[in-house]
C-alpha cells in the first residue's frame, strides 16, 4: 500500500531566505507522480507543483522547485525568496500509475510561518 | 485552471439527521473525488466517481455514500450524520492522463452535534 510522511509538523523562516520541505513515499509501482498542495488560512487547497517519477529533471514553477531523489523515495519542496504569503500548511500526496481511480494519497502535512 | 465549487460552505446537522453535500465541477472532467480532512491532518479519500451514474469507494467509505448524477455534479451522503464524522469535506476533479492533477473545491465544514 502507498504511504506519503512528513516529518516536519512545522517550520518557521525569515522572510526572503529558502526552505526546503522534506517527504518520503512509500511505493510498490515503478511509476508514480508527485504533487505538492498548499492549504492557506482560509482553507483552500491550491494545487503548486508536480514531478511524474520517470521524469528525471526536478520541477520547477515559479518559486516553486523540488528536489526529487528517487532512491530514497524522497521529494523535497522548495521555496526560494519566501514571502508573508507563503505562510500555510503545506501537503505532499503520491498517486500511483496503476492506481485505479487516480486516488491521492496525502502526508500529514507542514506548517510553514514566514516571519517578517 | 479547473473551477470546482461546493454547497454548502457550512453546515451544522444533528446526530441521526441525513446530510447532502454537493459539488460542481464546470472543467468537463471525468474524475470527481470526496475528502475529509480532520483538524490537523491530511485528506482521506471517501467516495470518488469517473464517469456519471457510477461511483467507487475511497479509503474510508463507511457512513458515507456519493451520487455522481452527471458529469459536473457529485454529492456526498451522509444517511445518519454521526459525531465522528464532524470535519472538513473537500471535492476534487481531475481529468485523465497528464491532466490528472487534482484541483479542489473550496471545502464544506460539517459540525454534527
Amino acid at each position: 500500500a502507498q504511504k506519503v510522511t512528513q516529518t516536519q509538523t512545522s517550520i518557521s523562516v525569515m522572510e526572503k531566505t529558502t526552505v526546503t520541505m522534506d517527504c518520503v513515499y512509500e511505493t510498490q509501482d515503478s511509476s508514480y507522480f508527485l504533487f505538492w498542495y498548499k492549504q492557506t488560512a482560509s482553507g483552500e487547497i491550491v494545487f503548486l507543483i508536480r514531478q511524474d517519477s520517470y521524469k528525471k529533471e526536478n520541477a520547477t514553477v515559479g518559486h516553486y522547485s523540488l528536489n526529487f531523489q528517487k532512491p530514497k523515495s524522497s521529494i523535497g519542496l522548495i521555496i526560494t525568496a519566501t514571502q508573508i504569503e507563503d505562510s500555510a500548511v503545506y501537503f505532499c500526496a503520491m498517486r500511483e500509475a496503476n492506481n485505479a481511480g487516480a486516488k491521492l494519497t496525502f502526508g500529514g502535512g507542514t506548517r510553514l510561518t514566514v516571519r517578517p | 485552471e479547473a473551477a470546482v465549487t461546493q454547497s454548502p460552505r457550512s453546515k451544522v446537522a444533528v446526530t441521526g439527521g441525513k446530510v447532502t453535500l454537493s459539488c460542481h465541477q464546470t472543467n468537463n472532467h471525468d474524475y470527481m473525488y470526496w475528502y475529509r480532512q480532520d483538524t490537523g491532518h491530511g485528506l482521506r479519500l471517501i467516495h470518488y466517481s469517473y464517469v456519471a451514474d457510477s461511483t467507487e469507494k475511497g479509503d474510508i467509505p463507511d457512513g458515507y455514500k456519493a451520487s455522481r448524477p452527471s458529469q459536473e455534479n457529485f454529492s456526498l451522503i451522509l444517511e445518519l450524520a454521526s459525531l465522528s464524522q464532524t470535519a472538513v469535506y473537500f471535492c476534487a476533479s481531475s481529468g485523465l492522463g497528464d491532466q490528472d492533477t487534482q484541483y479542489f473545491g473550496p471545502g464544506t465544514r460539517l459540525l454534527v452535534l
